[in-house]
């Protein structure tokens, strides 16, 4: 496509419950980067994945968070049990380059969360 | 010590001024470097990127690298009313893939 998508735009959520987050980014991209974005803070590093191989997971909070992109495509940042502090921006962004070098990233419009 | 500090703002210049943003960062196998701006309630955009020592321009905006002193800055000149948002600066780190880290954002306004 011709930018990053990410939908919902909004999720309301109860708390306990499972939520699925998805990115579709921009075509041909090889990497594809989770965030996560507070008011009045810089985007948080969560996850990203070159092709299908997830690189790093270090930045994921605990083991509610889960993130596959199953076909080097699209993506879906999964968080079970759902906890009133997941209540954030979830941001994805692509990145043409497969991580030999880091060109920048283009965001996507991201998923207001919250948990209530 | 966070890997990418910034201060926070709110930095205000009048209009036609240079705005000037610094940000530091912790000592790693750094990269490269980059500014992204946004504007309220909208996604990051990248405007800069920067791998060597030295200056970078394009056309209003300059980044200026240091790598001895770990420290980046970000010069806008003529600054316009639609130059107000925060500023981002983040880095890049080899960590056996390549991942970026953010900074806390400076915000920006230019006064009319």
């Amino acid at each position: 496509g011709a930018g990053v998508s990410q939908s919902p735009r909004y999720k309301v959520t109860k708390r306990g419950q499972d939520v699925a987050l998805r990115c579709d980014p921009i075509s041909g991209h090889v990497s594809l980067y989770w965030y996560r974005q507070a008011l009045g803070q810089g985007p948080e590093f969560l996850t990203y994945f070159n092709y299908e191989a997830q690189q790093d997971k270090s930045g994921l909070p605990n083991d509610r968070f889960s993130a596959e992109r199953p076909e080097g495509s699209i993506s879906t940042l999964t968080i079970q049990r759902t906890e009133q502090r997941d209540s954030a921006m979830y941001r994805c962004a692509s990145s043409p380059n497969g991580g030999l070098a880091n060109y920048g990233y283009t965001f996507g419009s991201g998923t207001r969360l919250t948990v209530v | 010590q966070k890997e990418v500090e910034q201060n926070s703002g709110p930095l205000s210049v009048p209009e036609g001024a240079i705005a000037s943003l610094n940000c530091t960062y912790s000592d790693r196998v750094s990269q490269s470097f980059f500014w992204y701006r946004q504007y309220s309630g909208k996604s990051p955009e990248l405007i800069m990127s920067i791998y060597s020592n030295g200056d970078k321009e394009d056309g209003r905006f300059t980044a200026q690298l240091n790598k001895a002193s770990q420290y980046v800055s970000l010069l806008i000149r003529d600054s316009q009313p639609s130059d107000s948002a925060t500023y981002l600066c983040a880095v890049n780190w080899d960590t056996g893939g390549f991942k970026t880290i953010f900074g806390a954002g400076t915000r920006l306004f230019v006064k009319a």
